[in-house]
């Protein structure tokens, strides 16, 4: 079985400074790691995806994911936020060959000006 | 290409009473997974539908069912509804890649 640990529920930011939100996954088989983000009263959007090759992988928006598979990571960061960043953000994995989805518990991103 | 679309957006039903909520995925998107958006539980799988067939279901009550249409919409219906699931309810979409969500049906039970 796959689980997926977001390890802070809340993270305040000042707007323009750095921020890392840590994911940590656990499972016995290969696995493939989601970044999603959801914004209020809204569903949930693709943030970015590691599949296989590169472990840095960068989102359109300045955010970027490092899966480092010693550590069973995938922490999300962005060198400086904006207001606009300010959402919810879920780390997930799914099993190759199933569509099924395991989401942690979620991370709160609050940018203060 | 539109997006996932929901039907209804808001719901607010009575204990004890069913509902039934809709979703239409992109366009030559075959399969849809359901998820269960609460503050307690976070966002848990329901069940996956590809090609009209159940492919995955999750840990729910069988009071959760789904099915799906040749056109590939699905629908998914709560039976004698309790206040516990009060929740927000999400769609996805997938091609060969990855998930596309739809905004969600809100439902309250009171």
């Amino acid at each position: 079985a796959q689980s997926v640990t977001q390890l802070d529920s809340q993270v305040p930011v000042f707007e323009e400074a750095p921020v890392e939100l840590r994911c940590n996954y656990s499972s016995s088989v290969s696995v493939y790691l989601f970044w999603y983000v959801q914004y209020p009263n809204q569903g949930l959007q693709l943030l970015l995806k590691y599949l296989s090759g590169s472990t840095l992988v960068e989102s359109i928006n300045g955010f970027e994911a490092e899966f480092n598979k010693s550590q069973t990571s995938f922490h999300l960061r962005k060198p400086s936020v904006h207001i606009s960043d300010t959402a919810e953000y879920f780390c997930a994995v799914r099993r190759d060959g199933y569509n099924k989805l395991i989401f942690g518990a979620g991370t709160r991103l609050a940018v203060h000006p | 290409k539109a997006g996932v679309t929901q039907t209804p957006r808001y719901l607010i039903k009575t204990r004890g009473q069913q509902v039934t909520l809709s979703c239409s995925p992109i366009s030559g998107h075959r399969s849809v997974s359901w998820y269960q958006q609460t503050p307690g539980q976070g966002l848990q799988f329901l069940f996956e539908y590809f090609s009209e067939t159940q492919r995955n279901k999750g840990n729910f009550p069988g009071r959760f069912s789904g099915r799906q249409f040749s056109n590939s919409r699905s629908e998914m219906n709560v039976s004698t509804l309790e206040l516990g699931d009060s929740a927000l309810y999400l769609c996805a979409s997938r091609d060969a890649g990855e998930q596309y969500f739809g905004p969600g049906t809100r439902l309250t039970v009171t």
